[in-house]
């Protein structure tokens, strides 16, 4: 059973530039959250969805920040017109209820020059 | 809002000693989840162990091991024999029972030294 998938793992951006992070769930498993980390920090929470539905998304920037899990398909989380300050390791992880424990992609690292 | 908090920035280990890092949190809710990842150097989010509030019995992995204290609101991590590829970041945890999110500590980093 092949774990959470996340790509790309290194993303490099410019400011102003549009950034898509995908994240593959565990098979089975239809609860989807991301998450980011800046550096010498510990995670902070984003968005919860399940398929087709954003169910919390209260740690999410209200602007240039969105996140879908469709029917097929990855759950994308775009982020527009990148600045500085979005650089971090931004982590996806699956579940297959809300009881269950969250298992982690590898993450990926965004940089914005 | 609930907190996590994890006081030790930094812990150093002998190899095969035993070690215990800290973590406190805070929470009105009376079920509850708690977690510790590790985050090796790679950055992988590893989960070491977890502990459903509603058991008393304190969860174990192998020479993993929790001591898991509802009424002071504490849930430290016990590694036993520590061996040098337990270097890394220590993550705490926190899941309510709707689990809409994990809710962080700020880790602690620990070294291992031969």
């Amino acid at each position: 059973n092949a774990g959470v998938m996340q790509n790309p793992r290194h993303l490099v951006r410019r400011r102003g530039q549009e950034a898509r992070l995908r994240c593959s769930p565990m098979k089975g498993h239809s609860h989807v959250y991301w998450y980011r980390q800046l550096p010498e920090e510990g995670l902070k929470f984003m968005v919860y969805l399940q398929k087709e539905n954003i169910i919390d998304e209260s740690g999410m920037p209200k602007e240039r920040f969105s996140a879908e899990f469709p029917k097929e398909g990855p759950s994308i989380l775009r982020i527009q017109q990148v600045v500085r300050g979005d650089s971090a390791a931004y982590f996806c992880a699956s579940s297959p209820n809300t009881q269950e424990t969250q298992y982690f992609g590898p993450g990926t690292r965004l940089l914005v020059l | 809002a609930q907190t996590v908090t994890q006081s030790q920035p930094e812990m150093s280990v002998q190899e095969a000693e035993t070690v215990t890092l800290s973590c406190t949190y805070d929470t009105s809710e009376s079920d509850y989840y708690l977690f510790w990842y590790k985050q090796p150097p790679s950055r992988q989010m590893i989960l070491v162990i977890r502990q459903e509030a509603y058991k008393q019995q304190n969860a174990t992995e192998n020479r993993f091991s929790v001591n898991f204290q509802k009424a002071a609101k504490s849930f430290s991590l016990k590694i036993s024999d520590s061996q040098l590829g337990d270097a890394a970041m220590y993550f705490c945890a926190y899941h309510n029972n709707a689990g809409n999110m994990l809710t962080f500590g700020g880790g602690t980093r620990l070294m291992v030294k031969p």
